[in-house]
């Protein structure tokens, strides 16, 4: 099975920008990586996906390099709100699509 | 758009007595998930289901769980009975394609808390 690898936890101060990455050295051929955040009490909320190089949306990039065996999610200018857990996620298509979710990184931002 | 809507909120039992959980995704979704969280840890996917059709339930524990989607639309998970261990919050997602890479739209969840 795809396993991800994160830190547990990051902090960060609002305004900075705050880079979190994943690592997934048995990341197959046709596997997507894809990021969530959950806050307290909530449900994940689906953040960026992506399969090579980079990918931007209107809350986040997230960059791929060659390898594929890590990524990262890049969050510009963080404010409190971004407080949450972010699960970094890779589909893999050897376990029936099974998708592994780890522990997170749990950021806090700071004022 | 309404988004997952998941019932109830919150549930207090004692063990060994049985429990559900109601789940209605987003119309249209042909993907239906159930999750279990543990606190401090990430979701761990009990079922799938395509349609009406369970595609992967090899997680959920088969002795005391069950789970139903009748017509394709609705999802009920039920416990029965009941573990001290079964205390935790319940996901249900669900989602367009029958590829789980697609986005996954989650409800709040259930916590429940056995006794």
């Amino acid at each position: 099975l795809a396993k991800t690898t994160q830190p547990i936890s990051m902090d960060s101060y609002e305004g900075q920008e705050v880079n979190i990455t994943c690592s997934h050295n048995n990341i197959a051929t046709n596997d997507y990586i894809t990021w969530y955040q959950q806050f307290p009490s909530q449900g994940p909320r689906f953040i960026i996906q992506g399969y090579k190089t980079k990918v931007t949306n209107e809350v986040a990039s997230l960059f791929i390099p060659a390898d594929r065996k890590s990524s990262t999610l890049s969050l510009p200018r963080v404010s409190l709100s971004d407080t949450a857990v972010y699960y970094c996620l890779v589909g893999d298509m050897d376990s029936n699509y099974q998708l592994i979710w780890g522990a997170g990184t749990k950021l806090i931002i700071k004022p | 758009e309404a988004g997952v809507v998941q019932s109830p909120r919150y549930k207090i039992i004692e063990k060994k007595q049985p429990v559900a959980f109601w789940c209605n995704p987003i119309s249209g979704h042909n993907t239906l998930y159930w999750y279990r969280q543990n606190l401090g840890q990430g979701p761990e996917l009990l079922i799938r289901y395509e349609n009406e059709e369970a595609v992967d339930d090899s997680q959920l524990p088969k002795d005391r769980f069950s789970a139903e989607r009748l017509k394709g639309v609705d999802s009920t998970l039920k416990i029965q009975p009941a573990e001290l261990g079964d205390s935790a919050v319940y996901l249900c997602a669900s989602s367009l394609g029958g590829v789980p890479f697609t986005e996954q739209y989650f409800g709040p969840g259930t916590r429940l808390t056995v006794t």
